[in-house]
């Protein structure tokens, strides 16, 4: 039943190690979102794809990379986790995007633990 | 810059009781607003929207509210249940692809 996979579940990685974590979807949307929520706060968005259109928040750091080879699935790359990069990494999708009052949709997430 | 905000981090509640969960948002071109419901360990879950051309939506226990005038979103749940502790954050549409989520209120049913 779940539309929104995101895998792993929990992710270790260490400090300076690339790590790369994976969303894929079965709803066939064209929106794919990066959201990254750290403990007690709201979740902030990264940057999203539409269709193949890449489209960073003006505040994602350039540590932070997506790629996104079809419409199923996603990537979030981290080139080199730092301690604060720590955090609950939420993936969500729409079918179009939300001025068209769509909503989205989140997979469970994935938990960063950097070492 | 803008944002949404919420008035309070935690609500505690007693089961039948109804919640009223509230959140102040700041752009006023906002269109569109989404409640979303968070369980510990799991990814936001969709729980009612509101377009800015209605005041007012009702689902299953759960009624939105929406007054633009003082940019004030509310999200009233009937008879409360221990199912819905959770942490409830208010989401406003900021642009074409982006959905802005507000701080959190924690809510805590008491059996």
């Amino acid at each position: 039943d779940a539309m929104v996979i995101q895998n792993p579940r929990y992710q270790v990685t260490q400090f300076g190690k690339p790590v790369t974590l994976s969303c894929s979807q079965t709803l066939n949307h064209n929106v794919m979102y990066w959201y990254q929520q750290k403990s007690s706060q709201a979740p902030k968005l990264l940057f999203h794809y539409y269709d193949k259109d890449f489209n960073n928040e003006a505040d994602t750091p350039d540590n932070f990379q997506s790629r996104r080879p079809n419409t199923s699935f996603c990537f979030l790359d981290i080139r080199s986790p730092g301690l604060g990069d720590a955090a609950m990494y939420l993936c969500a999708t729409s079918r179009e995007g939300t001025g068209t009052n769509e909503k989205l949709f989140f997979g469970s997430g994935t938990q960063l633990s950097v070492l | 810059g803008e944002s949404v905000g919420l008035h309070l981090p935690t609500l505690s509640v007693q089961e039948g009781d109804n919640s009223i969960i509230n959140c102040a948002y700041s752009n006023s071109a906002s269109d569109y607003f989404i409640w979303y419901k968070q369980e510990s360990g799991k990814g936001p879950q969709f729980i009612i929207d509101i377009r800015s051309n209605m005041d007012k939506r009702q689902g299953q226990r759960v009624t939105v509210l929406l007054n633009k005038t003082v940019k004030h979103l509310s999200l009233q749940i009937a008879a409360t249940q221990p199912g819905d502790s959770a942490v409830y954050f208010c989401a406003e549409n900021t642009g074409y692809s982006t959905l802005t989520f507000g701080k959190g209120t924690m809510l805590l049913v008491s059996p």
